[in-house]
């Protein structure tokens, strides 16, 4: 099974707001609300910050927020700072048999 | 806090087996509310799911690599481990191991630090 897709890359200002997509198919994102979102920094393991679409884990700033319709899953980064300058990664669900597939990640700039 | 933390060889030749452990503090792998995970990272790539398995001995495979693939236990020391078999050149990545919850979740809330795994002669 391919991987979720996702932009290679974006980028915003300061205090912008961003969008970064993640489209699966009916299989996955589609079927199951069970889409999880993580920000890697350069050298460092992956962090979670939304799981089941839209719910973020205690400590995780609420200026990270998620979404989905239909096969598309989307996190929302308002109010960009410069420590958001990271890669992303959407994830999901895909059934009993693939069970988790990944994004490819995005990179993020702050500019 | 849930504190996860990868060991291995750093370096395997080709056509042999890539073992790895992890070793969790702070919590119990018996616990059956988790399933312990095993994902890598191929250098300047994404993640990739390899496989988990729960404190009752069953595991889940990605089926591209479940033909290669061993997940283990060791509750006596509270790790877990990994062994892939006939490694090529494209199973050089850094190995995570993390966390997933059973109950009807499957995001993984925490995550070891990473073993970069080298697969050369």
């Amino acid at each position: 099974q391919s991987a979720l897709t996702q932009p290679a890359s974006v980028s915003g200002s300061p205090g912008q707001s961003i969008t970064i997509s993640c489209a699966g198919t009916s299989s996955d994102v589609g079927s199951y609300n069970l889409v999880s979102w993580y920000q890697q920094h350069p050298g460092k393991a992956p962090k979670l910050i939304i799981y089941e679409v839209r719910k973020r884990p205690s400590g995780v700033s609420d200026h990270f927020s998620g979404s989905k319709s239909g096969n598309t899953a989307s996190l929302t980064i308002s109010g960009l700072q410069a420590e958001d300058e990271a890669d992303y990664y959407c994830c999901s669900y895909a059934g009993s048999i693939t069970h988790v597939i990944f994004g490819g990640g995005t990179r993020l700039t702050v500019l | 806090q849930v504190q996860l933390q990868e060991s291995g060889p750093g370096l395997v030749m080709p056509s042999q087996t890539l073992p790895l452990t992890c070793s969790v503090s702070g919590g119990s792998i018996s616990s059956g509310d988790y399933y312990w995970s095993w994902i890598r990272q191929h250098p300047g790539k994404g993640l990739e799911w390899i496989g988990y398995i729960h404190n009752t001995g069953r595991t889940y495979y990605n089926p591209s690599l479940k033909s290669r693939l061993t997940i283990s236990l060791d509750t006596s020391k509270n790790q877990f481990s990994l062994k892939l078999t006939s490694v090529t050149a494209a199973d050089t990545a850094i190995y995570y191991c993390a966390r997933r919850s059973v109950s009807g979740t499957t995001h993984f809330d925490s995550w070891g630090q990473g073993s970069l795994v080298t697969v050369s002669s």
